[in-house]
């Protein structure tokens, strides 16, 4: 099993510009979610997803999209990266609850210049 | 911010000695669980509380809940150089199970 895994761990951006956070986990968990890391912050919830085709806001929703087509997937997009953007972000997932155990990915690290 | 706040925001230590980190919340919850994060890495979960119990153990670790007081305390025994990273709580609650991590203590365990 591979667990909960990031795709890209690294990108650079420039301010306007989109792309895609993928998340995958193998472990036929229900829920996923994102979540982004900031200096000083702690982490704080992006968006998350309790099943297939289902999503839903979390603290700090604005500028980010997400999908959940297939139960394995988590999608985060930007649509027009912004400077404020510029984070290191984690998806996690748990098996049916989110008072359960969260397995965390290794996480994307993002600059937006 | 509804984040909760633990203290210490750093603690070092010397190997073998004990650890005291604390996380206080503002809201009810339903359980309270605390992550280990080393440097640039992904989270990795330690031990769950519910809100009904009171102290739990894992191996060196022992964690107390006290909800009157909404707090918890996560103790570290005999440390190691290899406990040193950042311990993170996490607690949900509310009506709709909102999830809420602590700011973060950085614990430094010296050889």
């Amino acid at each position: 099993n591979a667990g909960v895994t990031q795709t890209p761990k690294f990108r650079v951006l420039k301010t306007g510009q989109s792309m895609t956070l993928l998340c995958a986990q193998d472990m036929n968990h229900e829920y996923m979610y994102w979540y982004r890391q900031d200096p000083g912050m702690g982490l704080r919830l992006i968006h998350y997803s309790v099943g297939e085709g289902t999503t839903a806001k979390g603290e700090v929703p604005d500028g980010y999209n997400v999908s959940r087509l297939k139960k394995q997937n988590f999608l985060l997009g930007l649509e027009s990266a912004a400077p404020s953007q510029t984070s290191v972000y984690f998806c996690a997932s748990s098996i049916t609850s989110v008072q359960e155990t969260q397995y965390f990915g290794p996480g994307t690290r993002l600059l937006v210049l | 911010s509804q984040q909760g706040e633990e203290d210490p925001q750093a603690l070092s230590i010397q190997e073998g000695e004990n650890a005291t980190m604390n996380c206080s919340y503002k809201t009810s919850i339903n359980n309270l669980q605390w992550y280990r994060q080393n440097s640039g890495r992904g989270l990795v979960h330690l031990i769950l509380i519910r809100s009904n119990e009171r102290e739990k153990h894992s191996g060196r670790l022992r964690v107390t809940l006290d909800t009157s007081k909404k707090s918890s305390s996560l103790l570290i025994t005999a440390s190691r150089a290899a406990d040193t990273a950042s311990y993170f709580c996490l607690y949900s609650g509310g009506s709709n199970y909102k999830l809420t991590f602590g700011k973060g203590t950085l614990l430094t365990v010296n050889p």
